[in-house]
């Protein structure tokens, strides 16, 4: 997963802390998401970035807000965190590196969040 | 709206068995289709691909035929090995959004 980093890789939460997830990438890549993963139900886009700037809901967005200052960072922030959000969040780009031969998203190693 | 839906796992199955996992799709139009592979710990992969009618993907042994007429994309693999225990999402993709299947867990034993 080389280009893309996420921080925290675990992080435990109390209902209502707040927090914020963060990815980077060296990749010069204008498109970046998050998702998360729950057992059965598998990836679940939150929000993403099209361009440095702008930002859009995805599929789950409710209790979410995300941020894309500049081209690398793109956060996810956790204003009041609910059991519900205990869930692995990764962090994809696309298109993909330079050279690559296909068109998939690149996902960088994931945060696994629980809130108690 | 688009969507993809994948067989349940978990699949448990003996080193060098065949191995098969169902992908369907709807969508209208032409999506690209793919596999990716998760191990345990990590983040997704992709596995393999194919953009068109009757494209094949293929990698690592791992095969999936694009097939309109049946909307399906399922992945195939001869035999199995005790490294290929993770689990296997099947998506499709236009653009920049990508959908993914609820993920199918195989588990391989020695």
């Amino acid at each position: 997963n080389a280009g893309v980093t996420q921080t925290p890789k675990f992080q435990v939460l109390k209902t209502g802390q707040s927090m914020t997830l963060q990815c980077a990438q060296d990749m010069n890549h204008n498109s970046m998401y998050w998702y998360r993963q729950d057992p059965g139900m598998g990836l679940r886009l939150i929000y993403y970035s099209a361009s440095e700037g702008t930002t859009d809901k995805g599929e789950v967005p409710n209790g979410y807000n995300v941020s894309r200052l500049n081209k690398r960072e793109f956060s996810l922030r956790l204003e009041s965190a609910a059991p519900s959000q205990t869930s692995v969040y990764f962090c994809a780009l696309w298109p993909p590196p330079l050279g690559a031969s296909y068109n998939e998203q690149f996902f960088g190693p994931g945060t696994r969040l629980t809130v108690l | 709206g688009d969507s993809v839906t994948q067989m349940e796992g978990p699949v448990t199955l003996s080193e060098e068995a065949f191995l098969t996992i169902n992908c369907t799709y709807t969508a209208t139009g032409y999506p690209s289709l793919f596999w990716y592979v998760q191990y345990p710990g990590e983040g997704l992969q992709l596995l393999l691909k194919a953009t068109k009618a009757d494209d094949k993907g293929s990698n690592k042994g791992f095969e999936a035929t694009y097939r309109k007429e049946t909307t399906s994309f399922h992945l195939e693999k001869g035999s199995v090995q005790v490294s290929d225990s993770a689990v296997y999402f099947c998506a499709l993709s236009r653009g920049f959004k990508t959908i993914f299947g609820a993920g199918t867990r195989l588990f391989v034993k020695a």
